[in-house]
């Protein structure tokens, strides 16, 4: 079946320009979560949302970043007036959620490229 | 910060077993051992996991001590395929709303 889809898989921008990273998670699927990837480093935790609330945002680094699942499935990450040090992979992961630990599904993830 | 200990990079001969080892020396008694992986490119993808006792899938097998402070990863016969990095991970059972916390993990490759 279809997994975690990520879209653009790859985006160059400009520093200052506005981004938006989308995530399709795998078809009822509770929980979202997104991660953040320097290069050399594993993922890090950015945000989690259960259905269309967004639970925790402790990992945001800055007020410049911004997420959203309005519908409780598609979310979108949006970074505003990106900066170099934004770059890095962004990774979006589902699971079938609620208490029990199930295993997150990972997307391919998005490269994003700050110049 | 993870609660795990791995070394960077190991090697393996293809068609050989591959012995991923992991130290959790504080894991409490309500965390599980996971381990997952991560292929160029990819986003990580989940292998296998377990409490205490040992545990095999159609990827892996999970050898955990008897104390809990330490686990294998045991790749039976790696293929270039299995060339990625590993991570260990300790989670609390019915933590599905809680982020995993990666390491850096056991970069490993395997050489034909």
């Amino acid at each position: 079946g279809a997994g975690v889809s990520q879209s653009p898989r790859y985006k160059v921008a400009k520093r200052g320009q506005d981004v938006a990273l989308r995530c399709d998670p795998i078809s009822g699927h509770v929980s979202l979560f997104w991660y953040q990837q320097a290069l050399g480093q594993g993922p890090e935790f950015l945000t989690y949302f259960q259905n269309e609330a967004q639970l925790d945002k402790s990992g945001l680094p800055s007020d410049r970043f911004f997420a959203e699942r309005p519908e409780g499935s598609v979310s979108t990450l949006k970074i505003q007036r990106t900066q170099q040090e934004d770059s890095a992979v962004y990774l979006c992961a589902s699971s079938r959620g609620g208490g029990s630990s199930y295993e997150q599904y990972f997307g391919p993830g998005t490269r994003l490229t700050v110049t | 910060d993870a609660k795990t200990t791995q070394p960077t990079s190991m090697d393996c001969a293809e068609g050989r077993a591959a012995n991923l080892p992991c130290n959790h020396s504080t894991i409490s008694g309500n965390e599980y051992v996971y381990w997952y992986r991560q292929i160029h490119s990819q986003g990580p993808q989940y292998i296998i996991h377990g409490l205490k006792n040992n545990e095999t899938n159609e990827m892996a097998s999970l050898i955990i001590t008897e104390d809990r402070k330490s686990s294998t990863l045991i790749l039976p016969h790696a293929t270039l395929r299995d060339t990625a990095v590993y991570y260990c991970i300790v989670r609390e059972r019915n933590s599905g709303n809680t982020p995993l916390v990666f390491g850096k993990g056991t970069r490993l490759s395997v050489i034909a």
